[in-house]
């Protein structure tokens, strides 16, 4: 079955930098967009940013708030898709989780989520 | 991209009907028809429950429908049961650089 479990959160600093991955299993990474999402403490969901599959040539993209400061990317030889975020701020504080496509814009698996604390 | 419009909190008895709304614009949910729904119960990961406008995956009960009138979209759940407690949260894909955007989420509580 399909499986997404995260890993690399922690505790950073203001301005720092973390790298997040998410290991797949049970499809094939590249057949499908793939998507990193958040959720701070007692708030809502949030998208992070986008990766399409490979038949559309990767393209990515990014929600307004991290623009420039992450980079969604994925290891196929490795089944693992990856969050680079760079410049963390506070509000960046939350669970971040990867979530696959089904199709259409619509998530149809989710992961656990890994947390993110952005803390002096 | 802000987030689109959802009632903070919705309530029923079991049995009874209730609808949440999700309100965007023409940038989003009134430019196509990528809306979903998603049940969030609490401590526990999103689950699909509609996709575009008002198709349901396998394995959802036919209780969840979704519609879409201009800018608006809405999650009906009929026959409410005590399981239906959660979080609902809609989602649409947008135009511009923001691909996707999700709405504000909505409490549904069964008294």
């Amino acid at each position: 079955q399909v499986q997404l479990v995260e890993s690399g959160g922690g505790v950073v600093q203001p301005g720092g930098s973390l790298r997040l991955s998410c290991a797949t299993s049970g499809f094939t990474l590249s057949r499908y967009g793939m998507h990193w999402l958040r959720q701070a403490p007692g708030k809502g969901l949030e998208w992070v940013a986008f990766l399409t599959n490979d038949g559309d040539g990767s393209h990515t993209n990014y929600s307004d708030s991290v623009n420039g400061r992450f980079t969604i990317s994925r290891d196929t030889s490795k089944n693992t898709l990856c969050l680079q975020m760079n410049s963390l701020r506070f509000e960046d504080t939350a669970v971040y989780s990867c979530a696959r496509d089904g199709s259409g814009y619509a998530i149809d698996h989710w992961g656990q989520g890994t947390l993110v604390t952005v803390s002096s | 991209q802000s987030a689109l419009t959802q009632p903070p909190s919705v309530s029923g008895s079991p049995g009874q009907s209730v609808t949440i709304s999700c309100t965007g614009s023409s940038s989003d949910v009134g430019s196509n028809n990528r809306v979903s729904w998603y049940q969030q119960p609490p401590g526990t990961a999103p689950k699909l429950l509609i996709y575009e406008v008002s198709n349901r995956p396998s394995g959802v009960p036919d209780r969840f429908s979704g519609s879409k009138s201009g800018n608006t979209a809405s999650l009906t759940i009929s026959g409410l049961q005590g399981e239906d407690e959660a979080d609902y949260y809609c989602s649409s894909k947008t135009g511009g650089n923001s691909l996707f955007v999700f709405g504000t989420g909505t409490k549904v509580t069964v008294l």
